[in-house]
């Protein structure tokens, strides 16, 4: 069963446009919630995260937006560009569990 | 240079036939977990280590063996690897239980 619903599967934006990605849960005990981003050949790495504490978070052009009641959370990449092009992965985890639990993956194109 | 390394990066072997991946970090951190990524089901959790000598099994940890006897390595052992056992590996180190992950480069393991 998967923990973490992710969608879309793919993306294609246009540079300079909005990219965004949504994953929704249900275990309400998740306390944690990083998106990855993923380069062909490399390892996930973090992005940005944010506990539930707040309903929004922003790092640089890409935002976190988390509505806590409709266990959802999205990744919003402004101004969207051809190196953001990548796959990201959201992920839900909780405080002494050990264990990261991921979506699906997005694969992100962005056209020049 | 604080990086996870991982090896052999890709490995190509036959069912039954004992292996073993390695992986090692250098940022000295407690919590080592490792991942299997495959297609549509995201990244998922297979063993992870509070520390040393204490491990615990994550989702899919069947068919797989870890060990933590020095707090820098944590290698992943398949006994006796079968095909549904291919997929990308990836190892990672956290300085906490809850927060960013630091992913090796990944190890792609064929089993035929």
């Amino acid at each position: 069963q998967q923990q973490v619903k992710q969608s879309p599967q793919s993306l294609i934006v246009q540079k300079g446009g909005i990219s965004i990605i949504n994953c929704a849960y249900e275990n309400t005990a998740f306390d944690y919630f990083p998106w990855y981003q993923q380069f062909p050949g490399k390892g996930p790495a973090l992005l940005i995260a944010i506990r539930p504490d707040v309903s929004e978070k922003k790092e640089g052009r890409f935002t976190i937006s988390f509505n806590k009641s409709a266990k959802q959370f999205s990744l919003h990449i402004m101004d969207s560009q051809p190196g953001d092009s990548a796959t990201y992965f959201c992920a839900a985890d909780q405080t002494g569990a050990n264990n990261l639990f991921f979506g699906t993956g997005t694969r992100l194109t962005v056209i020049p | 240079e604080a990086q996870v390394t991982q090896n052999p990066r890709y490995l190509i072997t036959v069912t039954g036939k004992k292996l073993t991946v390695t992986c090692s970090q250098n940022m000295n951190h407690e919590y080592m977990s490792w991942y299997r990524q495959d297609p549509g089901l995201g990244l998922r959790q297979i063993y992870y280590s509070m520390n040393v000598e204490v491990t615990d099994k994550g989702d899919v940890p069947e068919g797989y063996k870890v060990s933590r006897k020095e707090k820098r390595n944590f290698p992943l052992i398949l006994e006796s690897p079968s095909p549904n056992q291919t997929s990308l590996y990836f190892c990672a180190s956290s300085p906490t239980s809850v927060g960013e992950q630091f992913f090796g480069p990944g190890t792609r393991l064929t089993v035929l």
